[in-house]
């Protein structure tokens, strides 16, 4: 079936430090996934995405992976920084009309200062 | 410009009594969703609204879950006769596109609390 995991659900890293969080998924014909970060009390905020075609993309400080052949997605984080702490969620779709994103269960990233 | 918003923020209620939520999508945006996050999980995708379209509703866990969007704007989301497995944060979004990578907008949720 569809599914979207992660690995490790929580991450402790220290200030400064560069972190990665992984996602697993399982459905071959998703082509659009979604890194969204949630703080505590808020709904998620987008982060940054990636279309199939692509295995890499940059935004400010953070860069998605992704790598088809093992179905894997990673998000990582340069220079962390306290306000990075935060629950992290992949998503996944298929795309074209299909509009219903599918979720991992989180990982908790702390920030240590 | 303003994002999602939704109201009540908290809501604590007695088993067996309906509950409204409302959501306020961005303005200009077509496509808006309703999703469920219980405690410590992901989210759960629960209806889909675009534009005149009939929605999705093939998320909602039973027939005690209806949702309404008037006028192509505000949703409203009814639980009657909640149960205690109700209580969760219920999360409203909204895209400007319906296609699959449109990116989704989300609110603050409402946490609600079935005693």
């Amino acid at each position: 079936g569809e599914s979207v995991g992660l690995h490790l659900p929580t991450l402790s890293v220290q200030e400064g430090d560069n972190s990665i969080i992984n996602c697993a998924y399982s459905n071959s014909a998703s082509d659009y996934f979604i890194w969204y970060k949630q703080e505590s009390g808020k709904g998620p905020q987008f982060i940054i995405d990636i279309r199939s075609n692509m295995d890499k993309r940059q935004g400010q400080r953070v860069t998605v992976l992704l790598n088809k052949t093992v179905k894997h997605l990673s998000l990582q984080i340069a220079a962390t920084q306290p306000g990075d702490s935060a629950v992290y969620f992949c998503a996944e779709n298929k795309g074209g009309s299909n509009y219903k994103l599918t979720f991992g269960k989180g990982t908790l990233l702390t920030v240590n200062p | 410009g303003a994002g999602v918003s939704q109201s009540p923020s908290n809501k604590v209620t007695e088993k067996g009594k309906d509950v409204e939520l409302r959501c306020d999508p961005i303005s200009g945006h077509t496509a808006l969703y309703w999703y469920r996050q219980s405690l410590g999980q992901g989210l759960e995708f629960l209806i889909y609204f675009q534009g005149n379209s009939a929605p999705d509703k093939s998320g909602l866990p039973s027939d005690r879950f209806s949702a309404e969007r008037t006028g192509g704007s505000v949703s409203t989301l009814t639980i009657q006769r909640t149960q205690q497995e109700d209580s969760a944060v219920y999360l409203c979004a909204s895209s400007l596109y319906s296609s699959g990578d449109g990116t989704q907008y989300f609110g603050p949720g409402t946490r609600l609390t079935v005693l």
